[in-house]
């Protein structure tokens, strides 16, 4: 079935340092790939996203890049924060957003 | 923005009663609405596909009988966990689906703490 792998689960990094969460998925066919951000308690929110017919996209400090004969994804979060700090998920679906498939969560640790 | 909310935001019940879950979109009408269970430092696992007017899709190893969905209109689905037990307790997510053109755009209501007694 269709499945969504992600690394690391914990990430931890001092503030400025960049990071690195990657992702790969299993289905061909997806052409959507967006990414949230999940604080304790919280609902999950995008913060970026990323079509099959873009390699990369880029909003501020966050940057997303799409290998989609490698089938995989990636989101860099430069000058990291501290509010950075939280769970992130990325995420594949089919039909430009329809039926999303998570990833495992990567969870993310800014040290000031 | 688009907004989804969910109600109530906790509840807790006794095991073998049953609990209602509503998902509203407020500001833009969904066809299509998602259940999802997340368990603590867990990924969203995504229970069954609410759709308008028809048969919910459900996903494989989710009981259909135990967790039953209703979307009766453009703007509201229900979840409602039948005879819960102590193992139902998570954080129960929806999202709905808005159309942006030939895409679609997920929105996430704030979720549902679940704890079955």
């Amino acid at each position: 079935g269709e499945n969504v792998e992600q690394h690391p689960s914990t990430l931890s990094v001092q503030e400025g340092d960049s990071a690195v969460i990657k992702c790969t998925y299993s289905d061909s066919a997806s052409n959507y790939f967006p990414w949230y951000k999940q604080e304790l308690g919280k609902r999950p929110q995008l913060i970026i996203d990323i079509r099959s017919n873009v390699g990369e996209k880029k909003d501020q400090r966050i940057a997303v890049t799409l290998n989609k004969t490698a089938k995989h994804f990636s989101l860099h979060i430069t000058e990291t924060q501290p509010e950075d700090s939280a769970v992130y998920f990325c995420a594949a679906s089919k039909g430009g957003g329809f039926k999303t498939i998570f990833g495992a969560g990567t969870r993310l640790f800014v040290k000031a | 923005g688009a907004v989804v909310s969910q109600h109530p935001s906790w509840v807790i019940c006794k095991s073998g009663t049953s609990v209602k879950i509503e998902c509203r979109s407020l500001d833009f009408q969904a066809t299509t609405m998602f259940w999802y269970r997340q368990f603590p430092k867990q990924s969203l696992m995504l229970m069954a596909t609410s759709n308008e007017g028809s048969k919910a899709t459900y996903e494989q190893g989710v009981e259909k009988d135990k967790f039953l969905i209703n979307h009766a209109s453009l703007t509201l689905s229900t979840l409602t966990v039948t005879s819960a037990h102590p193992e139902d307790s998570s954080f129960y997510i929806c999202s709905a689906l808005r159309r942006k053109g030939v895409a679609f755009e997920q929105y996430f209501g704030p979720g549902t703490r679940l704890t079955v007694t």
